[in-house]
């Protein structure tokens, strides 16, 4: 059975300091891997996908990357956090764009 | 205005109550796919729907796509039930509605 898991589940990091959040996903090849962020109250904002090694697509502009070094790893990164990094960060899978997604536990990031 | 429309925004019932959920949109779309988010913040997959209805356990999930509107409900409200539901579509782009929040009291 597929699984997908992401660390840590929760960060506390200061101003400017960089990030690196994991994202992997066992039991399945050549997922569709997604980044969501959701801020306090808000909703789900998708920030990247990726449909192969190497490929990211970046939905809104911001302070973050992303990279998809294996097939089953997906990475959030930032060189300065910024105070609005703040939030809740999900990655999920699919077996193509616009299936059915399957996330992770999440990860809580608040940049002091 | 948002391309996903959700109501209510907020629902409190009693245990054993019929609840109703309705998203509206306004892009065209290949799926419609509804989500429940528990207060810890996991996010579980419920429905995928391209049309018609689907029933799982006491959740339901229909959508028009001539209406643009689809709606989840739930039979028999249990206290377990409380969790976010979240909205949303794919078609070139995904779109989420900001979700209901379900409050079930025993």
């Amino acid at each position: 059975s597929q699984t997908i898991h992401q660390w840590p589940a929760t960060l506390v990091q200061p101003v400017g300091s960089p990030l690196s959040l994991e994202c992997t996903v066992e039991g399945t090849s050549n997922p569709n891997l997604y980044w969501y962020r959701q801020a306090a109250g808000r909703g789900l904002q998708l920030l990247f996908y990726s449909v192969g090694i190497g490929q990211i697509s970046s939905e809104v502009p911001q302070n973050l990357s992303a990279s998809r070094p294996q097939d089953r790893q997906f990475i959030l990164s930032s060189k300065k956090l910024l105070l609005s990094d703040s939030g809740f960060y999900l990655c999920a899978w699919s077996v193509s764009w616009g299936n059915e997604q399957f996330f992770g536990p999440g990860t809580r990031l608040t940049v002091l | 205005k948002n391309e996903v429309e959700q109501s209510p925004q907020n629902l409190t019932a009693q245990e054993g109550e019929f609840i109703t959920i309705n998203c509206s949109y306004s892009v065209g779309i290949s799926a419609l796919h509804w989500l429940q988010q528990h207060p810890g913040g996991g996010i579980v997959s419920l429905f995928m729907l391209s049309s018609g209805k689907k029933k799982h356990g006491r959740l339901i999930a229909t959508i028009n796509i001539q209406e643009k509107h689809s709606s989840l409900h739930i039979t028999a409200s249990h206290p377990r039930d409380s969790a976010v539901y979240i909205c949303a579509v794919t078609g070139n782009q995904f779109y989420f509605g900001t979700g209901t929040s379900l409050t079930v009291i025993p």
